[in-house]
């Protein structure tokens, strides 16, 4: 079964701090990797996603993740946060049917992060 | 526009009874899924369904019920035996490609 870690669970920076937030996930075949963004109020919104090729994925609003196979990473950074930027962030995985996967998609803890001024 | 609607966005049911929660997709999705939010818990895979008329258990089905009769439609059943009902309910869909998972705007379940 696949499963998704987030070791910080609440993250506070100052604005124009650098942010990276861990993710880990157990899963031995191909996966599709995800970071969604729940601001306060509002639906999930995915951030960037990563299926093949080039492991640093860039999404918007200036996040960026990079995956790391033999690691079982796919953490997500930011150079310099905003006050916007705000929320709860959500790692997760699917393992496509393709490879043996159940295409479901398997959320971490999510970590709430809140940047100050 | 297309997307998932799901209502009502606000319920609260006495405890015993058994609610149900609605999900529609114009997306023309075939997969679809029940999510419950706990904070500090992410979000947990209740049910899912690949195509109409099958669905599977996910990983907290215990106390819950779906149906897939629809393409369009996945409605949840929390019932009695839903020792502690009382959540945020995450309804998505993805046409099982790559290309991703679509939520909609959820409904906060209360028990009281």
């Amino acid at each position: 079964a696949q499963s998704v870690s987030q070791h910080n669970h609440h993250v506070i920076l100052s604005e124009a701090a650098s942010l990276e937030l861990g993710c880990n996930y157990s899963y031995g075949g191909t996966v599709n990797l995800f970071w969604y963004v729940q601001y306060p109020g509002q639906h999930l919104q995915l951030l960037l996603k990563y299926f093949s090729g080039d492991p640093l994925v860039k999404g918007i609003k200036g996040f960026e993740a990079e995956f790391i196979k033999s690691k079982f990473s796919f953490n997500l950074r930011k150079p310099s946060v905003q006050w916007s930027d705000t929320a709860e962030y959500f790692c997760a995985v699917n393992a496509p049917p393709v490879t043996g996967g159940g295409n479901k998609l398997t959320f971490g803890t999510g970590t709430q992060l809140k940047v100050e001024l | 526009d297309g997307g998932i609607t799901q209502s009502p966005k606000y319920l609260f049911r006495k405890e015993g009874q058994n609610v149900t929660l609605s999900c529609e997709q114009n997306l023309n999705h075939d997969a679809m899924y029940w999510y419950r939010q706990d904070p500090g818990q992410g979000l947990r895979l209740i049910y899912y369904s690949q195509i109409v008329n099958d669905f599977q258990k996910g990983d907290i089905a215990e106390g819950y019920s779906v149906s897939r009769e629809k393409k369009e439609s996945f409605p949840l059943t929390v019932t009695s035996a839903q020792k502690n009902p009382t959540a945020f309910y995450l309804c998505a869909s993805n046409p099982g490609q790559e290309n991703g998972y679509t939520f909609g705007s959820g409904t906060r379940l209360t028990v009281v």
